[in-house]
């Protein structure tokens, strides 16, 4: 069964600095990945969706990459902003079934 | 952890006929329930936000006449797509919130909706 990692779990950083989330996944067979953003009480606006033949995909100040090989997708953030804390969640689809991480809490301090 | 279920997992209906999907929560109450659908090579997105006996939320670009949303009580939310056409076929999940600060959710498995 697939299983989905997110590390850290919380991260604090101050306003403008540059970041990297990490997640895993155990079965490299997957249709893509995806990165979310959940804020408090709403649901996920999906950030970025990597397809499985592709490496990366960037959006604005956005950057995720895909190493199906190993396992792992990153989400860069570049010059984060106090408006990007949120918990942010990656999730893979694969076998008609989507798996969620359990999330990365990103508070970004002014 | 907490356990949302759906059902059906796969259904296949004619043009013009509705569906119901359910969401449940088991093992816990959820005062708002999340649906989503995933049309092929492309993300998850937010159709509506569903509180527990008042009238759904629904994101632009979602009919809310045709997508009917029904939460009656803190386990049940249902999805009825009515009159269902081929460019309805998609995959819809929904996820469950835990009440509380910082609003966790739980996805159920997800429905693959075709339509012929």
């Amino acid at each position: 069964k697939q299983e989905v990692t997110q590390i850290p779990a919380a991260l604090s950083v101050p306003e403008g600095e540059n970041l990297v989330l990490n997640c895993s996944f155990t079965d490299s067979a997957i249709y893509n990945l995806q990165w979310f953003r959940q804020d408090p009480g709403k649901g996920l606006t999906s950030l970025l969706l990597i397809q499985s033949s592709q490496r990366e995909q960037t959006s604005g100040r956005l950057n995720a990459s895909l190493d199906k090989s190993s396992g792992r997708s990153t989400l860069y953030i570049a010059a984060s902003q106090p408006g990007d804390s949120a918990t942010y969640l990656c999730a893979v689809e694969g076998g008609n079934q989507f798996y969620f991480g359990t999330g990365t809490s990103l508070t970004v301090i002014p | 952890g907490a356990v949302v279920s759906q059902h059906p997992s796969w259904v296949i209906c004619k043009s013009g006929t509705s569906v119901k999907i359910e969401c449940r929560s088991l093992d816990f109450q959820a005062t708002t329930m999340f649906w989503y659908r995933q049309f092929p090579k492309q993300s998850l997105m937010l159709m509506a936000t569903s509180n527990e006996g008042s009238k759904a939320t629904y994101e632009q670009g979602v009919e809310k006449d045709k997508f009917l949303i029904n939460h009656a009580s803190l386990t049940l939310s249902t999805l009825t797509v009515t009159s269902a056409h081929p460019e309805d076929s998609s995959f819809y999940i929904c996820s469950a919130s835990v009440p509380g600060l910082l609003g966790e959710q739980f996805f159920g498995p997800g429905t693959r909706l075709t339509v012929l």
